[in-house]
């Protein structure tokens, strides 16, 4: 069964403090890997898409890397900021064009 | 502004009583899916769009119908609303599948009681 899970469930961290966060998925065949922001009372946004000849892509303080033989995803924050604090939403797509979503990692960015 | 913009952001309403949640995107996407999101489940989709009259059933279309008669508008449709039911909805949109990212509405916060 096609499966996306994340970890932790959720976080909390001091502002400026690094954190990564995990994305195992048993999508196959595999398409791509997106991650995804949610602010509290919005709809997600998009941060980057990983397929599957990239280990590495970074966007601003984020950075997403790839494990495809793994099947393994992270996304590390560097320097968090308030702003920081939101649901992490990752979603994989199957080359049959089916996405299956995680369930997200909620991340705390304290004072 | 490119946007999804969904109506009502709250509602809510009495069991049995229909509603309709409407969705319209202004990016000609071709694309567009309707999803459930709560607690400790994550996001759940409950139909979605190919293009103009082409609908498909998601994870979860029980209770739900949906149209696509124009482009630009996806309906939710709840033509008997039970407690089950109370959720946070979105509608999302993109421009085919493959690479698109999916871009959201701010979603909607259905009470039925």
């Amino acid at each position: 069964k096609n499966q996306v899970e994340q970890s932790p469930q959720s976080l909390i961290i001091l502002e400026g403090k690094n954190c990564t966060l995990q994305c195992n998925y048993t999508v196959s065949p595999f398409s791509n890997l997106r991650w995804y922001k949610q602010d509290t009372g919005r709809g997600p946004v998009s941060l980057t898409i990983m397929t599957f000849s990239e280990n590495t892509k970074s966007n601003g303080r984020y950075t997403a890397t790839l494990d495809a033989d793994t099947k393994q995803s992270s996304l590390h924050i560097t320097a968090s900021q308030l702003s920081d604090s939101a649901s992490y939403i990752c979603v994989v797509r199957g080359r049959d064009d089916k996405i299956i979503f995680g369930k997200g990692t909620r991340l705390h960015i304290l004072p | 502004e490119a946007q999804v913009t969904q109506n009502p952001r709250y509602l809510i309403t009495v069991t049995g009583k229909k509603l309709t949640v409407t969705c319209s995107q202004n990016m000609n996407h071709e694309y567009m899916s309707w999803y459930r999101q709560d607690p400790g489940l994550g996001l759940r989709q409950i139909y979605y769009s190919m293009n103009v009259e082409v609908t498909d059933k998601g994870d979860v279309p029980e209770g739900y119908k949906v149209s696509r008669k124009e482009k630009r508008n996806f309906p939710l449709i709840l033509e008997s609303p039970s407690p089950n039911q109370t959720s946070l909805y979105f509608c999302a949109s993109s421009p085919g599948q493959g690479w698109s990212p999916l871009h959201f509405g701010n979603g909607t916060r259905l009470t039925v009681t």
